[in-house]
C-alpha cells in the first residue's frame, strides 16, 4: 500500500496566491518527485530532486528534499488558471529498484479567476 | 520526441474478456515501466523492464496479469479473464539507463471499464 502521506487533499484558491503542499513518510527516499496530471492524461514530470536538502525550482514551482529524507514539499507561487490539476509526489524507497516509485494519493488544485 | 504512446487510451470489456494493451516508449529508453492508477490514488508499480528482460513485479500483478517486451522495444499488457476490480487507468513510462537522474515519462494510460 501507499507509504507516503500528501496533504492537502484539495486546495481552492484565487489567481495569484501562492500555494504550498507536502509529502511526508515514515521511511527513508533516495529520490523525490514531483509530478502534475491533468484530466485524462498521464502525470508530467515538473521537479527531481536527489539530495537531502537540495532545493530546486522550475519557474513558478519550488521544491524541496526534506533533510531527514522522509518529506519534501512544493510550493507554486503566484498561482494562475493553468495551475489547475493533480499534484502527485513520488519517491524511490532506498534499497529498491530505480523506477519502482511510491505514490502519494495526490492534491487536488482548484484557481479561481 | 514522440513521447510515450499507449493503446488504446480507452477499453470497455465484459467481465471474464481477455484484454491487451500496448504501449510504444521514447525510442532511445532501454527502461520501461507499468503501473496502475485506480480513481483517487496515485499511481502504483506493477513491473517493469530493461530492455527485454522483465526485472521486478509487484504482488499486484495477479497471475491474471503477464506482460511482454520481446525485442526490447514495445511493450503488452495482457490481462485475462478481467474482473471488475480490474478497472483503471494503466500507465506506462520509460527512461534512459542513467541510473536515478534519469527521471521516469509517462504515456497518457489505457483507462479500463470491466462491465
Amino acid at each position: 500500500g501507499q507509504q507516503l502521506n500528501q496533504s492537502p487533499q484539495s486546495m481552492f484558491i484565487q489567481e495569484g496566491e501562492d500555494v504550498s503542499m507536502n509529502c511526508t513518510s515514515s521511511s527513508i527516499f533516495n529520490t523525490w518527485l514531483w509530478y502534475k496530471q491533468e484530466p485524462g492524461e498521464g502525470p508530467v514530470l515538473l521537479i527531481a530532486l536527489y539530495k537531502a536538502g537540495e532545493l530546486t525550482s522550475n519557474g513558478r514551482l519550488t521544491a524541496q528534499f526534506g533533510i531527514t529524507r522522509k518529506d519534501s514539499f512544493l510550493n507554486i507561487s503566484a498561482s494562475i488558471p493553468s495551475d489547475v490539476g493533480i499534484y502527485f509526489c513520488a519517491g524511490q524507497l532506498t534499497g529498491t529498484s530505480y523506477g519502482k516509485l511510491t505514490f502519494g494519493q495526490g492534491t487536488i488544485l482548484t484557481v479561481h479567476p | 520526441d514522440t513521447g510515450v504512446s499507449q493503446d488504446p487510451r480507452h477499453k470497455i470489456t465484459k467481465r471474464g474478456q481477455n484484454v491487451t494493451f500496448r504501449c510504444d516508449p521514447i525510442s532511445e529508453h532501454n527502461r520501461l515501466y507499468w503501473y496502475r492508477q485506480t480513481l483517487g490514488q496515485g499511481p502504483e508499480f506493477l513491473t517493469y523492464f530493461q530492455n527485454e528482460a522483465q526485472l521486478e513485479k509487484s504482488r499486484l500483478l495477479s497471475d491474471r496479469f503477464s506482460a511482454e517486451r520481446p525485442k526490447g522495444s514495445f511493450s503488452t499488457l495482457e490481462i485475462q479473464r478481467t474482473e471488475q476490480g480490474d478497472s483503471a487507468m494503466y500507465l506506462c513510462a520509460s527512461s534512459p539507463d542513467r541510473g536515478r537522474s534519469s527521471p521516469l515519462h509517462f504515456g497518457n494510460g489505457t483507462r479500463l471499464t470491466v462491465t
